[in-house]
């Protein structure tokens, strides 16, 4: 069956350094895979979206790889700030119609000043 | 404002009751979710529906049922059928439903369902 893996643990960093999250996933051959970001009690937010054909993408401090060999993705921020800190949650297409995601665990991130 | 709204924020039941949770998006999105999210896991998916008058079963559909009689209204009911309701429901929009499409989903603030 397909599964994502996401560290459980939480991340604990200090401010200025760059943030590594990782992602990931096994019996798949997803399409694209997207990264959001959730704070406690709250939705969702999505942040960035690569295709498998892409190996990298860029936001302002974000940046997301993508390796279908290893089938892996890792997510990084850089310049970390204490805003940064919540729970990042990867999402791979399912292959099927539409916007179909199959989620991760997450990973919690924790900038500390 | 565009977006999407879930009520109540906070739910409680008691054991044997159904409730139902109302989730409606302004974004003119044809496509709509609901997810579950227990702590330290991923969102699993209950229910989606990619046009009005259809909605498809998810990962983990047992114990639900949904209705989408309008385009901007999904709401989930939680029967007593469900045998471990209390957890954190989430509902999404996107605005895609073609096959390869990747538009991200845009989701609401949540409802916390705790059966007492």
């Amino acid at each position: 069956s397909q599964k994502i893996e996401q560290n459980s643990e939480a991340l604990n960093i200090q401010e200025g350094k760059t943030a590594t999250l990782t992602c990931n996933y096994t019996n798949y051959s997803p399409a694209y895979l997207q990264w959001y970001r959730q704070d406690p009690g709250r939705g969702p937010v999505f942040l960035l979206l690569i295709r498998e054909n892409e190996k990298e993408k860029r936001k302002e401090r974000l940046k997301v790889t993508f390796d279908t060999t290893l089938k892996q993705s890792l997510f990084h921020i850089t310049a970390s700030q204490p805003a940064d800190s919540a729970t990042y949650l990867c999402a791979l297409s399912r292959g099927n119609a539409g916007n179909m995601l199959t989620f991760g665990g997450g990973t919690r991130l924790m900038v500390k000043p | 404002d565009g977006g999407i709204t879930q009520s109540p924020k906070y739910l409680f039941r008691k054991e044997g009751q159904n409730v139902t949770l109302s989730c409606e998006q302004n974004l003119n999105h044809d496509a709509m979710y609901w997810y579950r999210q227990d702590p330290g896991q991923g969102l699993r998916l209950i229910y989606y529906s990619q046009i009005v008058n259809d909605f498809q079963k998810g990962d983990i559909a047992e114990g639900y049922s949904v209705s989408r009689e309008k385009k901007e209204s999904f709401p989930l009911t939680v029967t007593s059928a469900q045998k471990n309701p209390t957890a954190f429901y989430l509902c999404a929009s996107s605005t895609d439903t073609r096959q390869g499409a990747d538009n991200e989903q845009f989701f609401g603030p949540g409802t916390r369902l705790t059966v007492l």
